[in-house]
């Protein structure tokens, strides 16, 4: 059974860096599986942020492609969010989680519990 | 983008009775790459159906999905308590992935 949990302040700035951290357990990032990101502002749905393949290849929703970045820990026990500029609009929920299978289309199987994150001055 | 309209937003329900889920899409997902969430307040969503009508690992079998192209279906075929939720159809056959806006399944 894999296990993820997120971490990082619950607490952003208006215009800064939001940055999260999903520590994985059981299974390295280096196995054959997509990493990813999805958000929920509260009370609302769901967004699909991006995902990150083990060989560090990314892909990200284009509304915000200009201001995330993943990457993969050399720990290979975690992997990381850094969402840029954010806004009252980034207040959400965030998720990482780990697809079915190493296939590019694959849906997400294993979820973490979420963490909060409020923008706020 | 593929947007995902699902219907209804709300469905009164009682236990014991069946319910089905709609999810549209504005175009056609790509082999059928489309999966349901259940989502309880305060939890991560939970994967039940993938590639249209794969149930996920440990699924009960009462959860089926059905449908291609643009029109997919989640029923439940009994409502057991722990069913009430909300539920989300998800398309990840053309980046960007999509998510509907969910359907909540309530008591009645």
């Amino acid at each position: 059974q894999v296990q993820l949990q997120e971490s990082g302040p619950g607490l952003v700035k208006p215009s800064e860096t939001l940055a999260l951290s999903c520590a994985v357990s059981t299974y390295s990032t280096s196995s054959d599986y997509y990493w990813g990101w999805i958000r929920q502002p509260p009370g609302k749905g769901l967004e699909w942020i991006g995902s990150i393949f083990h060989n560090g290849n990314t892909y990200y929703t284009p509304s915000l492609k200009s201001r995330v970045t993943m990457s993969l820990d050399s720990s290979k026990t975690q992997f990381s969010l850094k969402l840029s500029s954010v806004t009252a609009a980034d207040t959400a929920v965030y998720f990482c989680a780990r697809s079915v299978s190493g296939s590019y289309h694959s849906p997400f199987l294993y979820w973490g519990q979420g963490t909060l994150v409020t923008v706020s001055s | 983008e593929i947007m995902l309209t699902q219907s209804p937003g709300t469905l009164p329900l009682s236990p014991g009775e069946r319910a089905t889920l709609s999810c549209r899409a504005s175009q056609s997902v790509s082999s059928s790459y489309l999966a349901w969430f259940q989502q309880k307040p305060g939890q991560a969503p939970r994967l039940l159906i993938y590639g249209a009508f794969t149930r996920a690992a440990g699924i009960p079998d009462r959860f089926s999905g059905s449908g291609s192209g643009t029109d997919f279906t989640l029923t439940i075929s009994r409502l057991e308590p722990e069913d009430f939720a909300v539920y989300y159809c998800q398309q990840y056959g053309t980046s960007p992935w999509t998510f509907g806006q969910g359907t909540k399944v309530q008591m009645k």
